[in-house]
């Protein structure tokens, strides 16, 4: 499968504790990013990565939330002292070098809990 | 300001009913209209992406189109198997790197 992946698919966690998510992405793909998506909501842009670089970041992502793609290749998502408010579905995307401009290719999220 | 509506919110169809789901955008320079499948507990699958008024893409049951204002995706003959989420989108702020999705239709075909 060459496809986005993400890992965990699924994380309980209780409040306070922290937590980090994985993506890999399309292996050609140089472009990267993380979104958030709640119930019955769409998918909410939280950053982007351009090789290692992070370009954008959502001025709604608080300072609990950190990404990295250390080499351009995986990128993690740690979130400090979780909150209920942060239960969600977290979905990274990949694009690049050989789709065209602004096409998105996403991975099967990974779903957090906060108890 | 950049908005991305879609209805309706959820729309029930017998199997073989032809319906269209609708999504109105406003934004400033568009650089794109992006259609999404997404099914309960997955990330996204990627449909059609759209650039200018009047083009139209087709896939199996469906077909984008687009105006100035709105994009339509028409479903002909539906089957159980196309029940899902539809989500639009468009890419906004200056670079464009931010995808700004609506809440989505969600479609249930029943047999």
């Amino acid at each position: 499968d060459t496809g986005v992946s993400q890992d965990p698919r699924h994380k309980i966690t209780k409040r306070g504790q922290n937590v980090t998510f994985r993506c890999d992405p399309i292996s050609e793909h140089n472009r990267l990013y993380w979104y958030r998506q709640t119930l019955g909501q769409g998918p909410e842009f939280l950053t982007y990565f351009q090789n290692e670089a992070q370009l954008e970041k959502s001025r709604l992502l608080s300072d609990r939330f950190s990404a990295e793609r250390p080499k351009g290749s995986f990128s993690t998502l740690e979130i400090q002292r979780t909150e209920q408010g942060d239960s969600a579905m977290y979905l990274c995307a990949s694009s690049g070098r050989t789709t065209p401009l602004y096409e998105q290719y996403f991975g099967p999220g990974t779903r957090l809990t906060v108890t | 300001e950049d908005q991305v509506t879609q209805s309706p919110e959820a729309l029930r169809l017998q199997e073989g009913e032809s319906s269209s789901l609708n999504c109105s955008y406003t934004v400033s320079g568009l650089r794109g209209l992006f259609w999404y499948r997404q099914d309960p507990g997955k990330g996204p699958e990627f449909l059609f992406t759209l650039y200018s008024a009047g083009e139209e893409k087709e896939k199996e049951r469906l077909k984008a189109t687009l105006t100035k204002k709105e994009s339509f995706l028409h479903i002909t003959a539906p089957k159980p198997e196309d029940s899902a989420t539809y989500l639009c989108a468009v890419p906004r702020g200056d670079t464009g790197n931010q995808f700004y999705f609506g809440t989505g239709t969600s479609l249930t075909v029943i047999p």
